[in-house]
Order: C-alpha cells, then structure tokens, then sequence
C-alpha cells in the first residue's frame, strides 16, 4: 500500500529520446514536486503543484514539462534526453499549511533512476 | 537566499556510542528546519522539524536535534548509535511563506559493529 509511487523504477535510454515517469499519491495530498539528485547526492527541487497548478518551476530546460491530470498524479515528461539528465529522480506529495495537515514533512518515492547513454 | 550547509561528507562512529551530524543554515527570515534520512535505494524519510518553541526536537528512531538560533545550526543527535541508523541524512530548511524546501547536500553517516 504504497504511499508516493513512481514507475519506471528504473530508465535505461538513448540520447536525444523522449520519456516520460509517472507518479502517484494516494495520501489525499494536495501538493506534489519532482526533485532531481545527482551522482554527488545533491537533491534539488524541479517543479511543484499544488492542486494541479504549477507553483514552482527552478529554472529547468523546457525539455522537462511536468503534467498533473488531477492532484493524485504528476508526471514528468522529458524531450530529447541528454547525458546531463542522468539522474535519480524523485517524486514527492505533501499537504500544505492550514488544511490539517503541513507541507513541512514531504513524503518521497523511492525515485527513478535515469540513464542516458 | 535561503540554504544550509552540511560541513561533513561522511561521520564515522562505533555502535553504542553518540552520533552527532552537523547542520548550519542561512536565511533571511524566520527558518523551519528539518531533518530527512535516505537509507540505499529508497526515497528520503522524515525524521524530524523544528518551526517553533522548544528548541530541542525530538523525532522518529530515537533521533533529536538542537536548534541554536545564534549559531545558526540545527545538528542531529542520537545518545546511542546503531549500525542500522547507516544512512544519508539530509538537513533542509524552509523560510515561512515559501512553498520550498531547500536541501543540504547530505552526510553519510557510518555505523560500526
């Protein structure tokens, strides 16, 4: 009874591919992120919704678009992949101040691993 | 900018003994500091947040953590190390107002039989 879930666990593909990976909540949160972490482990924050809407987007190349059907879902889709893309990517749900509940405490996949070679 | 630092790569300590991780922050306003753990192959888990009052927290599998506001550090404790707290752990910090979370870059923590 997974929490965050995200498909594929793990990515093997080409450069200059499209892929997409898919995450799902089932915590009834209404604030979702996609998180990169690099091979030094360094964790940076990519987009965030809130309740399908982009609220964060960190300067990432629009060959990255994320997509929120509804606020149970966020995928992330990327365009003409590059050695750089290689990466875990982690999806993460948390829900926001005043509703009962705090977005201070994110709850994590457990990430895609992406390689591109 | 908001961010925090993690001036250790790694922490070495013998099972039994206390375990000490370090953390300092920068931020320009009221800081909500966390903690999170990442064991291999698995995304990070809470362990623990300081956003108001007591300025020692206590959190998940005996972990604790001190917020020094004139230091501007937050480090996490444990009185007695186990081998299984071998993990990455991750310092975060969010300013009051702001949506995000903005992550050290991690220690690994080493616990030896």
């Amino acid at each position: 009874d997974t929490a965050v879930s995200q498909t594929p666990k793990y990515l093997v593909t080409q450069m200059g591919n499209d892929k997409s990976i898919k995450c799902e909540q089932n915590l009834g949160h209404d604030t979702m992120y996609w998180y990169k972490q690099d091979s030094k482990k360094f964790l940076k924050i990519m987009f965030s919704y809130n309740n399908k809407e982009l609220i964060i987007n960190e300067t990432v190349p629009n060959r990255f678009s994320p997509k929120s059907p509804d606020k149970a879902h966020l995928n992330l889709h990327i365009n003409s992949l590059e050695l750089g893309d290689s990466a875990v990517y982690f999806c993460a749900s948390s829900q926001p101040s005043g509703t009962g509940g705090s977005n201070e405490k994110l709850f994590f996949g457990s990430g895609t691993q992406l390689s591109v070679l | 900018a908001q961010s925090v630092a993690q001036p250790e790569d790694q922490v070495n300590v013998a099972e039994g003994n206390p375990l000490t991780v370090k953390c300092t922050y920068s931020v320009s306003g009221n800081p909500y500091l966390f903690w999170y753990v990442q064991y291999p192959n698995r995304g990070l888990q809470f362990l623990l947040k300081y956003i108001t009052g007591d300025n020692l927290v206590k959190g998940s599998y005996g972990f604790e953590a001190e917020f020094n506001k004139s230091q501007t550090s937050f480090h996490l404790k444990k009185p007695s190390a186990l081998v299984s707290d071998s993990a990455l752990y991750f310092c975060a910090v969010r300013v009051s107002g702001f949506q995000k979370l903005v992550f050290g870059t991690g220690t690994r923590l080493l616990v030896s039989p």
